[in-house]
């Protein structure tokens, strides 16, 4: 079983529509979760973290964690062209800095 | 602010050849960070130092891959001799303490 799953997609959404982004995690002591957007051939760029279980909201963008499920999303409302990139979700174990990530969602937003 | 700077931007080799990577992180950032990312795959760590020790190791392929940061700024990472299953973006971050890793714009490495 992989350590962080994410479907690789391609996930198309139209122009306006919510994206759903969905990765669950294998460790039960994880701590801490991160989502990166990655445009092709540039680096990861972070867009959120969520420690808790809930929700968290920074502008269109929400994270969703579940611990007990071992599962954490992010929304993007509102999809707009320039989402359309590889979403990477990210874990860090308890006491631990290393990130492991999953393998990325490819998200295609339709104009 | 400067963001995490890396050298070369694009390197082709042929396999057996050597090749090394630089990085300059964000100046006052004690973490520093080299991930591999082979194409359609997520980052992997390769190694991890805090200041010019080194934290974890764990998935270095020693035989071949070494790393070294003299007087905890700049990093080189080496592939000696380089495969074809090194091809590959090796990327280099590095965090301040309490906060997230930040990226350079990675070196893409062509093993023919």
């Amino acid at each position: 079983q992989k350590e962080v799953e994410q479907n690789s997609g391609p996930l198309s959404v139209p122009e306006g529509a919510i994206a759903s982004l969905n990765c669950t995690y294998s460790d039960r002591g994880s701590q801490s979760f991160f989502w990166y957007r990655q445009y092709s051939g540039k680096s990861p760029e972070l867009i959120m973290f969520i420690y808790s279980n809930g929700d968290k909201e920074d502008g269109r963008f929400t994270a969703q964690l579940n611990k007990a499920s071992q599962y954490v999303s992010l929304l993007i409302r509102d999809s707009q062209p320039s989402d359309s990139a590889t979403y990477l979700c990210a874990v860090t174990p308890a006491g631990n800095e290393k990130l492991t990530f999953g393998t990325g969602t490819r998200l295609t937003i339709i104009p | 602010e400067a963001g995490v700077a890396q050298s070369p931007r694009y390197k082709i080799i042929e396999k057996r050849q050597s090749v090394a990577f630089w990085c300059n992180p964000i100046s006052g950032h004690a973490t520093l960070y080299w991930y591999q990312q082979i194409l359609g795959q997520g980052p992997k760590l390769l190694i991890q130092f805090q200041n010019n020790g080194v934290v974890d190791d764990s998935q270095l392929p020693k035989d071949r891959f070494s790393a070294e940061r003299l007087k905890g700024v700049d990093s080189t990472l080496k592939i000696q001799p380089a495969k074809l299953e090194d091809s590959a973006v090796y990327l280099c971050a590095s965090r301040p303490a309490g906060d997230t890793q930040y990226f350079g714009p990675g070196t893409r490495l062509t093993v023919l």
